[in-house]
């Protein structure tokens, strides 16, 4: 099946430094990936739509600057958290689509940031 | 937009007892509802899905039943196992590249 990698799967930082999380499609090319970052027993929040070759959507009240999403491929996005505050702490999941016409999104494993 | 609004948000269960948890969504235009588990420090899995033009679907022990009329849809997980405790979110969408619009999450504690 659709397999997504995420990786890290925990990272540690300090306030002011930079983090670049990877999200990978093994097995498929995925031309839409999406971005959600979810709080302690919240739901999943939609930050972006990473797009393959052109600029990301983001959602309202995200900051495009901040939160720094490149699609350089049709199986890899990163995301850069830019100058990390405490309060960018959270859990980050990648998803995408396995393929065109395919509804089910398969989602990786997510990134815990901890920004100290 | 499409709102989507789950219930209840906790649940436990005894073992082998049924679970239920039940969703609404907004969006007319909404035609495909996918349900996801997410354990602990995890991404949420796939579960079951269904297609507006079904009714109902079955996998082993999970069902989804869907009211397109009345916009809302269920997941019903019989013979419950410690295993299944988690964190269950329901979904929305119109499918294709369309963002997906999930429920609040419903925490399910099976009791052995």
């Amino acid at each position: 099946g659709a397999v997504v990698s995420q990786h890290p799967s925990r990272v540690i930082c300090k306030s002011g430094t930079s983090v670049k999380i990877e999200c990978r499609s093994l097995d498929f090319q995925a031309t839409t990936m999406f971005w959600y970052r979810q709080f302690p027993k919240k739901s999943l929040m939609l930050m972006a739509t990473s797009n393959e070759g052109s600029k990301a959507t983001y959602e309202q009240g995200v900051e495009k600057d901040k939160f720094l999403i490149n699609h350089a491929s049709l199986t890899l996005s990163t995301l850069t958290v830019t100058s990390a505050h405490p309060e960018d702490s959270s859990f980050y999941i990648c998803s995408a689509i396995p393929g065109q016409g395919v509804y089910g999104y398969t989602f990786g494993s997510g990134t815990r940031l901890t920004v100290v | 937009g499409e709102n989507v609004e789950q219930h209840p948000s906790t649940l436990s269960v005894q073992e082998g007892d049924s679970a239920v948890i039940k969703c609404t969504y907004s969006d007319s235009a909404s035609n495909y509802f996918p349900w996801y588990k997410q354990e602990l420090g995890k991404g949420p899995q796939l579960i079951i899905d269904i297609r507006s033009n079904v009714g109902e679907k079955k996998d082993q022990r999970i069902a989804v039943t869907l009211n397109k009329t009345a916009k809302h849809f269920s997941l019903h997980i019989t013979e419950t196992q410690p295993e299944d405790s988690a964190v269950y979110f329901c979904a929305a969408t119109s499918g294709g590249y369309q963002k997906v619009t999930f429920g609040t999450g419903t925490k399910l504690q099976v009791i052995p």
